[in-house]
């Protein structure tokens, strides 16, 4: 069974820093792409960052571009959303997705991020 | 940034009736090398992460009941619920893959009469 589980959410001041974690099993990680989405609470959908399979080439909404940074481990099948310069505008869910290609086929269950004095 | 729009908002049906929502992008998602609309379908229940149901614009993902179909190509898609069940109760997203970031359309609820 493809699993994708999240950690790493939490509470965090404006301008912090938080790093969440995703960790795949049920298939060959390094043969796909990962992405992270992200959703406010109440409001939709909105695609935040991916990765290729090899990690040379990665993608980020512009409003987060200089301030996340995804990564991948193949060998741990594991993969990491750095996230610094928090804003309040940040706060949501966050879910690891894998990504076939970019068909979003495998959700995990999400965290929490609240940027909040 | 390919802009998605759906429609309607949000709607309510009985139990038995045939649900269609549409999904309309600023450009077209029907690429001509490939003949294909980049074009997926999601599921999302309250306090669920979204699910699959459709990628390139009518190909049914894994163990989606065949109630559920999309159609179209180009700019206008239809997500289709043939015969609405209880379970179907959610709300549902247009994402389009063809360029630029990922991006999703607002989403549209859908509730029992």
């Amino acid at each position: 069974e493809v699993q994708m589980v999240e950690s790493g959410g939490g509470l965090v001041q404006p301008g912090g820093s938080l790093r969440l974690s995703c960790t795949a099993s049920g298939f060959s990680f390094g043969s796909y792409y990962m992405h992270w989405v992200r959703q406010a609470p109440g409001k939709g959908l909105e695609w935040v960052a991916d990765i290729n399979q090899d990690g040379r080439n990665t993608h980020y909404l512009d409003s987060v571009k200089g301030r996340f940074a995804i990564s991948r481990d193949n060998a741990l099948n594991s993969g990491i959303l750095q996230m610094s310069s928090l804003r309040v505008e940040d706060t949501a869910v966050y879910y690891c997705v894998r990504g076939d290609g970019w068909i979003l086929d495998h959700w995990g269950q999400g965290q929490m991020v609240t940027v909040s004095s | 940034d390919i802009v998605m729009t759906q429609s309607p908002d949000s709607l309510a049906v009985s139990l038995g009736e045939r649900v269609t929502i549409n999904c309309k992008s600023s450009q077209s998602l029907l690429s001509s090398s490939t003949n294909k609309d980049y074009l997926g379908w999601f599921q999302q229940k309250p306090g669920q992460p979204p699910k699959l149901l459709i990628s390139w614009a009518s190909t049914r993902g894994s163990g989606v009941p065949d109630r559920f179909s999309g159609s179209g190509s180009g700019t206008d898609f239809t997500l289709t619920i043939s015969s609405l069940q209880a379970e179907d109760v959610a709300v549902y997203y247009c994402q389009q893959y063809y360029g630029g970031p990922i991006t999703f359309g607002q989403g549209t609820r859908l509730e029992l009469k």
